[in-house]
């Protein structure tokens, strides 16, 4: 299984301001995820980032508010654009290589916006 | 869309079995998973199946899929404190395929 790093692993931030989130693997993939885990609720795909490509986003995220970035095959960031206390979540991110059959999770950003 | 449904809450006492069941609405699922999530942590895999199998034993682990009524259910063996979690049943078509979650079933182990 692949070993993943997230960063910050917590914030509290201003509303208005925005967050950069970094996701490490220790291998190369091909597959990265970024979800959401709002307070109490399940996980929620936010978009899914392949290299040399631009992310593909779910309903109800878009690029201005969740710009991604997949510069290599070991990292990728997501930013929290102008924040408001609705972001307020867990961010985590996942990954997986081609014919893996399962997606390893990193631990986690916990995110407060005040 | 896909769709995973789980009851929100059961409360065991240590030593007894937990069943945790979960119904899922996408018939083109290939894996189904489990995973578990201790408080303040991550998200812990702790076993999948393939749509192919009925049954997937692992240590305390069991899981039994129904795929004719898109019924997973994940029993744990002689429950201990440390069991205590939210439990995701999880379904996709591959493992680098979007990863649909259930609610959650929060784990509650009485001593």
């Amino acid at each position: 299984s692949a070993v993943i790093s997230q960063k910050p692993s917590r914030d509290i931030c201003q509303r208005g301001t925005s967050l950069t989130i970094q996701c490490q693997v220790d291998s190369q993939v091909t597959m990265m995820f970024w979800y959401r885990q709002q307070p109490g609720q399940s996980l929620t795909l936010i978009a899914t980032a392949n290299q040399g490509s631009e992310a593909t986003y779910e309903s109800g995220f878009v690029i201005d508010k969740f710009p991604i970035s997949r510069p290599n095959l070991t990292f990728s960031t997501l930013t929290v654009s102008n924040m408001s206390p609705e972001d307020s979540s867990i961010y985590l991110c996942s990954v997986a290589a081609e014919n893996q059959e399962t997606q390893y999770f990193g631990p986690g950003t916990r995110l407060l916006v005040l | 869309g896909e769709d995973v449904e789980q009851s929100l809450f059961l409360s065991v006492r240590e030593g007894d079995s937990s069943v945790i069941n979960c119904t899922y609405t996408d018939s083109s699922s290939t894996y189904l998973y489990w995973y578990k999530q201790e408080p303040g942590a991550g998200l812990q895999l702790l076993t999948y199946i393939f749509s192919n199998m009925d049954m997937k034993q692992d240590q305390r682990l069991t899981v039994l899929l129904n795929k004719k009524d898109k019924h997973l259910s994940l029993r744990i063996a002689d429950t201990q404190t440390g069991d205590s979690a939210i439990y995701f049943c999880a379904e996709s078509t591959g493992g680098y395929q979007k990863v649909t979650f259930g609610t959650g079933t929060k784990l509650q182990v009485i001593p």
